[in-house]
């Protein structure tokens, strides 16, 4: 594997359910980042980890709760969610204090039913 | 007034076109200016990255940032149909600054 993966590409649930969405990179980075990507809107930065320390959550409501066990891996759990949460969440890696240089996985579309 | 603004298109181009993607900002305190291009089910994708002012050029894409307008532009030469994407612009002021991103223009390039 290169670069940033995430899983599961695509994710349908109820807004009773509990999930959790993966993100893996391969890049030997130690800042990684969760963004939300609606349909015809900015992307929104969530959550900032560096050295696997949050160092930024963007106001982001707590039914959504991140994880970074090591610098590689990030995971995003959802429970409870909204309709309005459905969008494409995007992981993303850089080195610290390089963020302008960020590397993104290909998403997971998420639709909230 | 939003910190970013960027035409959403869509940008409608024939093959070999010349073509001009650009975004307009408020925060005169930006510095690192970013264009992602991002294809239909993928992540965006770093293009380039311009530090300050001025021309960035790299095979047939020209970044260029005019600080006193507050504007930057991303120029793409004999376009092609695998340019077709949304292009997204991104700023920040370095270090522990996050990324502000535009909405995207998104562009077609027909044969």
């Amino acid at each position: 594997e290169t670069g940033v993966t995430q899983t599961p590409r695509h994710l349908v649930m109820g807004m009773t359910n509990k999930k959790s969405l993966k993100c893996e990179q391969h890049l030997g980075h130690n800042a990684m980042y969760w963004y939300k990507q609606s349909a015809k809107k900015p992307l929104e930065l969530m959550f900032v980890y560096n050295f696997k320390e949050q160092t930024e959550n963007n106001s982001v409501p707590s039914r959504f709760s991140p994880e970074c066990p090591n610098s590689s891996h990030l995971f995003l759990h959802l429970h409870t969610l909204q309709p309005e949460d459905s969008a494409l969440y995007l992981c993303a890696s850089s080195q610290e204090g390089d963020l302008y240089e960020q590397y993104f996985g290909p998403g997971t579309r998420l639709t909230v039913t | 007034q939003k910190e970013v603004e960027q035409d959403p298109g869509p940008l409608s181009v024939p093959e070999g076109a010349i073509v001009s993607l650009n975004c307009t900002y408020s925060n005169s305190a930006f510095q690192y200016f970013m264009w992602y291009r991002q294809y239909s089910r993928k992540g965006p994708e770093l293009l380039m990255y311009t530090y300050s002012s001025g021309n960035k050029e790299d095979g047939r894409f020209t970044a260029q940032v005019d600080k006193s307008s507050k504007y930057i532009s991303l120029f793409i030469r004999d376009s092609q149909p695998s340019d077709s994407a949304t292009y997204l612009c991104a700023l920040t002021n370095g270090g522990y600054n996050k990324l502000i991103f535009g909405a995207g223009t998104r562009l077609a390039v027909h044969p």
